[in-house]
């Protein structure tokens, strides 16, 4: 059984870095037929996509936030990282990570998620 | 970036009716590998969005038979043949066709 774990702090300055960590389980990160997302939903509101950090490393980013943003792996710890720098009060959301993973024929995206992590960005 | 435009963004319905939910992207979701990007996801009350459809028409897993998935191109539909308590939420519809994944506003489904 696959499963995501957010962590990291719950309350984050204005101007500074937002850091969380998805532990992986059940899985490899470093497994080619998955890639391993990070998607934020503020409250009352819809689903905004971060980035993805690929099985060999590569990442992609949402340009509304490429310039604050990046994605990392710890594979020895079979986990990955979000950075997020310059935070303001509309970073404050539940962020999630998530999986991509092809099962051969079709990509099933996200079909697993952590159960999210609420981040207040505030001073 | 592609944007999905959902309707209704709420219905209210009976149980044992059937609902409908309309998705509609501002670009084709079909690649040139011949399959369409769309997902369906539902996020209950206070958990984490579930994959429900992937491919337009795939049910995921354990995802009931009353849920299916129709269209091509930019046009799509979420029906649900007979609604029971437990599909209360907001279903969201995704593209994965491009970079950035964007999904539709939500449809907040209520049981009458």
């Amino acid at each position: 059984q696959v499963q995501l774990q957010e962590s990291g702090p719950g309350l984050v300055k204005p101007s500074q870095t937002l850091s969380l960590t998805c532990t992986v389980s059940g899985d490899s990160i470093r497994r080619g037929r998955d890639n391993w997302s990070w998607i934020r939903q503020p409250a009352g509101r819809g689903l905004e996509w971060i980035g993805r950090l690929y099985a060999g490393g590569n990442t992609d980013y949402n340009p509304s936030v490429k310039s604050r943003v990046s994605i990392s792996a710890d594979t020895a710890n079979n986990r990955f990282s979000l950075k997020m720098s310059s935070v303001t009060a509309a970073d404050t959301a539940v962020y999630y990570c998530a999986r991509e993973h092809s099962n051969g024929q079709h990509w099933l995206v996200f079909d697993y998620w952590g159960q999210g992590t609420l981040v207040s960005v505030s001073s | 970036d592609i944007v999905m435009t959902q309707t209704p963004l709420s219905l209210s319905v009976t149980p044992g009716q059937p609902a409908s939910i309309s998705c509609k992207s501002s670009q084709s979701l079909l690649y040139s590998d011949g399959q369409t990007y769309l997902y369906w996801y539902l996020q209950k009350p206070g958990q984490p969005p579930q994959l429900l459809i992937y491919g337009v028409f795939n049910r995921f897993s354990g995802v009931p038979d009353r849920f299916s998935g129709s269209g091509s191109g930019t046009d799509f539909t979420l029906e649900i043949s007979r609604v029971e308590p437990e599909d209360v939420g907001i279903y969201y519809c995704m593209q994965s066709i491009q970079v950035p994944r964007t999904f539709g506003q939500g449809t907040k489904l209520e049981i009458e």
